[in-house]
């Protein structure tokens, strides 16, 4: 099983729909949890960090099940900018700081 | 403005040849990070570096280098016994528990 598993997509959707993603991660020992975005051949950019109690960053959701250990992001009222791919990112525990990256899931808004 | 700078953008290596990719930043960050990716396999670490003078292999470090000589530059080089460079190199540095800042990446092709 891989440490963090995400579904590759494609996802297709319209302009203005909600699309929701999820990740699964296999260390339950996993301290910190983070969504980025990434544009075809470009860097990651952080989207949002995942916090226990849910967080909301305008039209995006991120919420945590520790119990299930998964992650989720949801997205509203798609726009064509945000297609992309969406990458899930657990942080293990330790001092490293060691990030384990899911492969990522591609979003496509269509007009 | 604060950030993190890779150079060369495009890299061409030839057979047998070692190139040295440069990342410099003036976040004030302590620890930086080498990550690879290639289509279909995620960011995988190479090496990082938690402090000046201090680094530590990541996954994929064999075929790699690296020196940590001072806080603001931690350069990557790949060496002829890496057997397949043909990759997108990410350089990136966090601070505390937020997530990575990346450079914008060079693409090294083997010629």
């Amino acid at each position: 099983r891989k440490e963090v598993e995400q579904d590759p997509g494609p996802f297709n959707v319209p302009e203005g729909a909600t699309v929701a993603f999820n990740c699964t991660y296999s260390n339950s020992a996993s301290q910190s949890f983070f969504w980025y975005r990434q544009d075809c051949r470009k860097e990651p950019k952080l989207l949002m960090s995942v916090y226990s109690s849910g967080n909301e960053d305008g039209r995006f959701t991120a919420q945590l099940n520790r119990a299930s250990q998964y992650i989720s992001l949801l997205i509203r009222d798609s726009k064509l900018s945000d297609s992309a791919t969406y990458l899930c990112v657990v942080s293990n525990a330790g001092n490293n700081r060691k990030l384990i990256w899911g492969l990522g899931t591609s979003l496509a808004v269509n007009p | 403005d604060g950030g993190i700078t890779q150079s060369p953008k495009y890299l061409f290596r030839k057979e047998g040849q070692n190139v040295t990719l440069s990342c410099e930043q003036n976040l004030n960050h302590d620890a930086m990070y080498w990550y690879r990716q290639d289509p279909g396999q995620g960011l995988r670490l190479i090496y990082y570096s938690q402090i000046v003078n201090d680094f530590q292999k990541g996954d994929i470090a064999e075929g790699y280098s690296v020196s940590r000589e001072k806080k603001e530059s931690f350069p990557l080089t790949v060496t002829s016994a890496q057997k397949n460079p043909t990759a997108f190199y990410l350089c990136a540095s966090i601070a505390g528990t937020t997530g990575y800042t990346f450079g914008s990446g060079t693409r090294l092709t083997v010629v």
